[in-house]
């Protein structure tokens, strides 16, 4: 597996603010993957993070709301932008490729709390 | 990806074997069964994968039956501490590329005393 990690472990925002997210992972990997939790629900997809282009966006998802960066193969950023109590939820990043081959790992997420 | 089908909940005695259930009735030939579970809020752990074969590893068992429509992930000998959502995800594995993972929403096991 790999160890990914996530900054920061838990947040408690204003409404109408942004909040940037990091994952780092330990050895170079193919694919980045972000995730969002919300309370009592089951994991959806936001986007794939693409190092060195744009990410792609699941449907309902947009990049306004959600800008990814990815600068290289270990590191990437989501940012929650413009918050509302709706985006409150855990936030997860997740990995896969290179030495980790074809099974995604996840970050032990990101706890939002939007007041 | 085919879509699963497990039961919204269980119980298992602790040291005793739990058996999860899932049905993936339209899962296609280059399609895998992936397993994770997600103890209290903590991200999703990979457990185990399988094609066609049964697998074992030194979590759990996968039982894949023969016509690949239904699967059981067996943890041989449960702790309080394999309480936890079990997702089942059937997903597509084409060379050089990966597919998302779609989450349900799982089996929640409980194991008690």
């Amino acid at each position: 597996s790999a160890v990914i990690s996530q900054k920061p472990s838990r947040d408690i925002c204003q409404r109408g603010t942004s909040l940037t997210i990091q994952c780092q992972v330990d050895s170079q990997v193919t694919m980045m993957f972000w995730y969002r939790q919300q309370p009592g629900q089951s994991l959806t997809l936001i986007a794939t993070a693409n190092q060195g282009s744009e990410a792609t966006y699941e449907s309902g998802f947009v990049i306004d709301k959600f800008p990814i960066s990815r600068p290289n193969l270990t590191f990437s950023t989501l940012t929650v932008s413009n918050m509302s109590p709706e985006d409150s939820s855990i936030y997860l990043c997740s990995v896969e490729g290179g030495i980790l081959q074809e099974t995604q790992y996840f970050g032990p997420g990101t706890r939002l709390l939007v007041l | 990806d085919a879509k699963t089908t497990q039961p919204p909940s269980m119980d298992c005695a602790e040291g005793r074997a739990a058996n999860l259930p899932c049905n993936h009735s339209t899962i296609s030939g280059n399609e895998y069964v992936y397993w994770y579970r997600q103890i209290h809020s903590q991200g999703p752990q990979y457990i185990i994968h399988g094609l066609k074969n049964n697998e074992t590893n030194e979590m759990a068992s996968l039982i894949i039956t023969e016509d690949r429509k239904s699967s059981t992930l067996i943890l041989p000998h449960a702790t309080l501490r394999d309480t936890a959502v079990y997702y089942c995800i059937v997903r597509s594995r084409n060379t050089g590329t990966a597919s998302k993972l779609t989450f349900g929403t799982g089996t929640r096991l409980q194991v008690t005393l």
